[in-house]
């Protein structure tokens, strides 16, 4: 079954440091691999999606995500962070043949930013 | 213009009440999602539905019934609730074809709270 991890339940940074937050998925096939951001009493907006080509994507708010096939790994990274920043970070795989296809997310990371 | 709209936003009902929630996305999505997430932040899927038709049940008690009445809309009925059902509930749509393109988008959220 497909499973994704994220291995860091909370990270603190301070502000202007660079940031990478771990994610580990299992799936049999090519998989589709998304980052999600969620703020304090808000729902997830996407920040970046990966299923092929490049495996350097970057996304929204200055974030990069590179896939690794053979760690099995989509880790976000962001060079300079931003106390905005701070929030839950979620990523997901796309799992499921296409008519009933659904996000898989691990369980979450939570981003605390250090002024 | 909200693109995925849930209400209400918060709902405080006593066990053994029956309530709904409701979900309607103008984004011309053919797919729609409900996720619950629990205390602890995980996300899991609980339904989905394509064209009005269930897709998905991912051994979601009985209490829980969601109905789509069109491809806009999607709610979730609960009945007899019980404490453990507090959570937050995410609607969330996507096209089924084109998902790996544009990810989902999720509904700010419904925090049930059962007393």
């Amino acid at each position: 079954a497909q499973s994704v991890t994220q291995p860091d339940i909370h990270i603190t940074v301070s502000e202007g440091a660079s940031l990478e937050l771990r994610c580990n998925y299992s799936y049999g096939a090519t998989p589709y691999l998304f980052w999600y951001v969620q703020s304090p009493g808000q729902g997830l907006q996407l920040l970046l999606k990966y299923f092929s080509g490049d495996t350097l994507v970057q996304g929204i708010k200055g974030f990069e995500a590179e896939f690794k096939r053979s760690q099995s790994s989509f880790n976000l990274r962001k060079p300079s962070v931003h106390w905005s920043d701070a929030a839950e970070y979620f990523c997901a795989v796309g799992a499921g043949i296409q008519g009933a296809q659904k996000l898989v997310f691990g369980q979450g990371t939570r981003l605390t930013i250090n002024p | 213009d909200t693109a995925v709209s849930q209400t209400p936003k918060y709902l405080v009902t006593q066990m053994g009440n029956d309530k709904s929630i409701k979900c309607e996305q103008n984004l011309g999505h053919d797919t729609m999602y409900w996720y619950k997430q629990d205390s602890k932040k995980f996300l899991k899927i609980m339904f989905s539905y394509n064209n009005k038709e269930l897709i998905i049940n991912e051994t979601v008690p009985n209490r829980f019934s969601p109905k789509s009445p069109d491809k806009a809309h999607l709610n979730l009925h609960i009945n007899s609730l019980e404490l453990g059902d507090s959570a937050v509930y995410f609607c969330a749509s996507s096209h089924r074809l084109s998902y790996f393109n544009y990810g989902y988008t999720f509904g700010s959220g419904t925090r049930l709270t059962v007393v």
